[in-house]
């Protein structure tokens, strides 16, 4: 199984400054079709995981565009432009390049 | 809008079975595979298992391989998971989740809890 490992797993972080967390695939997410199926899911206290980022940079319907992925490969970045109070929850990367799709550990982000 | 609302959780002894059910509103279920996805307490979430949208493929976690089984109901857009011999460590929130782009899944329900616990 592929191993997500992500960083840090806790970002204290000022209102209205950016944020980034990063993910780490042991091994690399590209598929045979040529895509790299990496992913980002915001989870909100009490809520289910919701999807932000597929395929590494695409953000889904409804998403902000405060939210912003990147990264090729093994090494993936999710940035958050300024960090608004309901960006709070945890953040985890989940691969979808081959069953089973693994997650990472989660990054909590929380206000300063 | 998309809807996927989970039932049958609740507290079970170890080795006993539970049916988990997923109603879908809001899009056409037949077209989507769907997900079954869980989360154990203060844990990040595990995929279990994967069913395409006409039943013709299925895919499982190992942890869960043998033990569970996805189904679905296109009839009844309702979307299924078989668990036997239940063991302690299977306590977590289950939910189901659209399958959307390239079998991403992009929309979760709220999830049901199941405790395996004597």
């Amino acid at each position: 199984d592929i191993v997500m490992t992500q960083t840090p797993l806790s970002s204290p972080v000022t209102l209205g400054q950016p944020a980034s967390i990063s993910c780490q695939s042991s091994q690399s997410l590209v598929h045979s079709d040529g895509n790299t199926y990496l992913n980002w899911l915001q989870q909100r206290p009490g809520q289910p995981p919701r999807l932000l980022i597929y395929q590494i940079s695409n953000r889904f319907s409804g998403v902000p565009d405060r939210f912003s992925g990147s990264g090729a490969g093994t090494y993936f970045t999710l940035k958050i432009s300024r960090v608004e109070a309901e960006d709070v929850g945890v953040y985890y990367c989940m691969h979808a390049t081959q069953f089973p799709y693994t997650f990472g550990q989660g990054t909590k982000l929380e206000i300063k | 809008q998309v809807q996927l609302v989970e039932s049958g959780g609740g507290v079970v002894q170890p080795g006993r079975s539970l049916r988990l059910s997923c109603a879908a509103s809001g899009f056409t279920f037949r077209d989507y595979a769907m997900h079954w996805v869980r989360q154990a307490p203060g844990k990040e979430p595990e995929w279990v298992a994967i069913i395409w949208h006409d039943g013709s493929n299925k895919f499982y976690a190992d942890s869960v391989k043998d033990r569970f089984t996805i189904s679905r109901d296109n009839s009844k857009n309702t979307l299924y998971l078989q668990m036997n011999s239940l063991r302690a460590e299977d306590t977590a929130v289950f939910y189901c989740a659209r399958a959307g782009i390239v079998l991403i899944p992009d929309y979760w329900g709220q999830g049901t809890l199941v405790t395996v616990s004597s």
